[in-house]
């Protein structure tokens, strides 16, 4: 199977956009799912089928897979969306994380 | 509201084997496949394995690492889905997440997860 790549960190400023982006051979060839980790919490799902947001996800969230770079934007990004976020994508019967982004809302 | 809870975990020596349990509720378990992740102190994501519903087989799915030592089961009957480690190893000390697998368009989306149970596997 191939890897997912993503930046180790993105700061953005409060009310600012931030785009964190996941690379991958293969990642044009399916969808990709983001998920938002703050500390001490459980994973949220976020993006699923590379633009659609679950209930209760702020519309701020957007996502888009392009080629073999998945991305997820965050406008107006506030203070509460600082958090590690993780790409996930399927390749066959394997699931594929990417090493996750560090949010930091300066 | 659906809600999954992890058990199970604490610390255990090196070559024991444990077994976490994942209790659901608020939800059809059986109409659902469920995954395992883990994550390790600092580190990022790391998918274990799946289990598929009865209605596709009930059939299971690991990450090529975790094969031989992983094993992933359900009892539909207690709405619980299991992961049975073996000859564990300090690697695997982790928070070991369940996560309700949904179906949409052909493919899995994680799109519920419990709390996680911590496992540290020490001498």
């Amino acid at each position: 199977s191939y890897e997912l790549t993503q930046p180790p960190s993105v700061s953005v400023s409060p009310g600012q956009t931030a785009s964190i982006t996941c690379s991958g051979d293969k990642l044009g060839d399916t969808y990709a799912c983001w998920f938002q980790r703050k500390p001490g919490q459980s994973p949220v799902l976020v993006i699923y089928q590379d633009a659609k947001r679950p209930s209760g996800i702020p519309e701020r969230f957007s996502g888009s897979n392009s080629g073999n770079t998945a991305t997820l934007t965050i406008s107006g990004t506030q203070a509460m969306d600082e958090a590690d976020y993780y790409c996930q994508a399927w390749d066959s019967s394997t699931v594929l994380f990417g090493g996750g982004t560090k949010l930091t809302v300066l | 509201e659906v809600q999954l809870v992890e058990s199970g975990g604490g610390l255990v020596q090196p070559g024991r084997s444990l077994r976490l349990s994942c209790t659901a509720s608020g939800f059809t378990f059986g109409d659902y496949a469920m995954s395992w992740v883990r994550q390790a102190p600092g580190k990022g994501l790391e998918w274990v394995g799946f289990i598929r519903s009865k209605a596709y087989g009930g059939t299971t799915e690991y990450a090529a690492s975790m094969k031989g030592r992983f094993s992933i089961s359900r009892d539909d009957s207690k709405s619980i889905a299991y992961l049975q480690i073996i000859s564990l190893k300090t690697e695997d000390t982790a928070v070991y997440y369940c996560t309700r697998s949904r179906i949409i368009s052909g493919t899995y989306v994680f799109d519920s997860w419990g709390q996680g149970t911590l496992v540290t596997v020490s001498s």
